[in-house]
């Protein structure tokens, strides 16, 4: 069973536009923790956000901003103001306390395609 | 800056060569370090788990004798790809995780492997 859900594939926005991208995971753990990362055309990873599954505060960075709910397992992340620096793929990721916190499971990803 | 290096970035082999990877931990020791790979618009799938002092553990579906991984001291870990056939093109990236505590898994910058 697929633990990490990012059912949006593709997503294309015009600058400045809001997006939401969407993570729903899946875990039998109590204490686990999520992920976002960046991966732009270079290739690398960009750590975005960790949060554990205790603290249900969402949280703001910026022009980003990310909604966990553990009631319907999802952690969401959206970005005000769309820029066309923010294209990219975006992975939601998780880690369980199974693996010792250790490895991580991604989403598919959802690519963003943000134009001028 | 970075705290896992990965080296080369970009590599470009003939077929039936073998290329080796390394994944190096910066500023801290790692005992354990993974590698994922990642197909063209795909997301990262562990491929196994590299263990200082200690065989790898690979994941379902790894060749054990194709992806051959070293773990050779506590900051440097190499993934060797053998006898490289053109599917094996792909991104492969390597992380690590902090010893102490919980932390972000930190990845390498990843290495685009291309067999020709």
């Amino acid at each position: 069973a697929q633990k990490v859900t990012q059912a949006q594939t593709e997503i294309s926005v015009v600058e400045k536009e809001d997006v939401t991208l969407d993570c729903v995971y899946e875990t039998r753990d109590t204490t686990y923790y999520l992920f976002w990362y960046k991966q732009p055309p270079s290739g690398e990873l960009v750590f975005l956000i960790r949060r554990n599954s205790f603290d249900e505060q969402n949280e703001i960075s910026g022009r980003y901003s990310w909604n966990f709910q553990k009631s319907t397992s999802s952690f969401n992340f959206t970005i005000t103001a769309s820029q066309v620096v923010d294209s990219a793929v975006y992975f939601c990721a998780l880690s369980e306390a199974q693996s010792g916190y250790s490895t991580l499971t991604f989403g598919k990803g959802t690519m963003l395609l943000v134009s001028p | 800056g970075a705290v896992v290096s990965q080296h080369p970035s970009r590599v470009i082999c003939k077929s039936g060569t073998s290329v080796k990877i390394e994944c190096r931990s910066l500023d801290f020791q790692a005992t354990t370090m993974f590698w994922y790979r990642q197909f063209p618009k795909q997301s990262l799938m562990l491929m196994a788990t590299s263990n200082e002092g200690s065989k790898a553990t690979y994941e379902q579906g790894v060749e054990k004798d194709k992806f051959l991984i070293n773990h050779a001291s506590l900051t440097l870990s190499t993934l060797t790809v053998t006898s490289a056939h053109p599917e094996d093109s792909s991104f492969y990236i390597c992380s690590a995780p902090r010893p102490r505590g919980v932390t972000e898994a930190f990845f390498g910058q990843g290495t685009r492997l291309t067999v020709v």
